[in-house]
């Protein structure tokens, strides 16, 4: 099976400006959560999504915002973008037997 | 509340077994996790263990869980230079759908 992928992979944007990041699960799975991971902070829950819905969300500003389609993917939005939201943003798709596939990460930086 | 703490360093001598530990706080867990990160990667899933288990061996690894203590730790047998990585520990809060990860355990490998 194919595994988590994520795209872009790379991204440069300017403060103020808006990014959409965008997953897709590996196959089969039906439930996908998104990470912050930066040096100073590590890894940071951002949200987790399950059949469209949102279960559980992180302790991030209303600026993060996700979303789940009926395919399983899954994309996380970003406005008013700020130097301190520079990351690598992981996607994570979950197997029925709760274990999590990480896949590349979209690394962003704010300029 | 809800933390999960890893010491941030380990050196050793390729060949010897590594142990990389892990405490966490909250007593709700299911599952907990061990990933590994290479630079400029997502995270790779290793291994798991759920929560009513003492041990798991797989390979050249072996999980221990001491749930009275909130200890996991995991031991990779026959250290090889391949396994410098960022060793990262996980668990999955009981109905929280929620994962936390601790800091990252960087792993120096010798040869």
């Amino acid at each position: 099976k194919a595994g988590v992928t994520q795209t872009p992979r790379y991204l440069i944007k300017t403060r103020g400006q808006q990014v959409t990041l965008s997953c897709s699960p590996i196959s089969g799975h039906r439930s996908v959560s998104w990470y912050q991971q930066t040096p100073g902070q590590g890894l940071q829950f951002l949200f987790e999504y399950f059949s469209e819905t949102q279960r559980n969300k992180g302790n991030f500003p209303g600026r993060f915002s996700g979303r789940q389609f009926s395919n399983s993917r899954s994309e996380m939005n970003v406005s008013t973008l700020e130097l301190g939201d520079s990351a690598l943003y992981l996607c994570a798709s979950w197997s029925q037997i709760e274990t999590q596939y990480f896949g590349p990460g979209t690394r962003l930086l704010v300029l | 509340g809800e933390d999960v703490e890893q010491s941030l360093f380990l050196s050793v001598r390729e060949g010897d077994s590594s142990v990389i530990n892990c405490t966490y706080t909250d007593s709700s867990s299911t599952y907990l996790y061990w990933y590994k990160q290479e630079p400029g990667a997502g995270l790779q899933l290793l291994t798991y263990i759920f929560s009513n288990m003492d041990m798991k061996q797989d390979q050249r690894l072996t999980v221990l869980l001491n749930k009275k203590d909130k200890h996991l730790s995991l031991r990779i047998a026959d250290t090889q230079t391949g396994d410098s990585a960022i060793y990262f520990c996980a668990e999955r809060l009981t109905g929280g759908f929620k994962t936390i990860f601790g800091a990252g355990t960087r792993l120096f490998v010798k040869a």
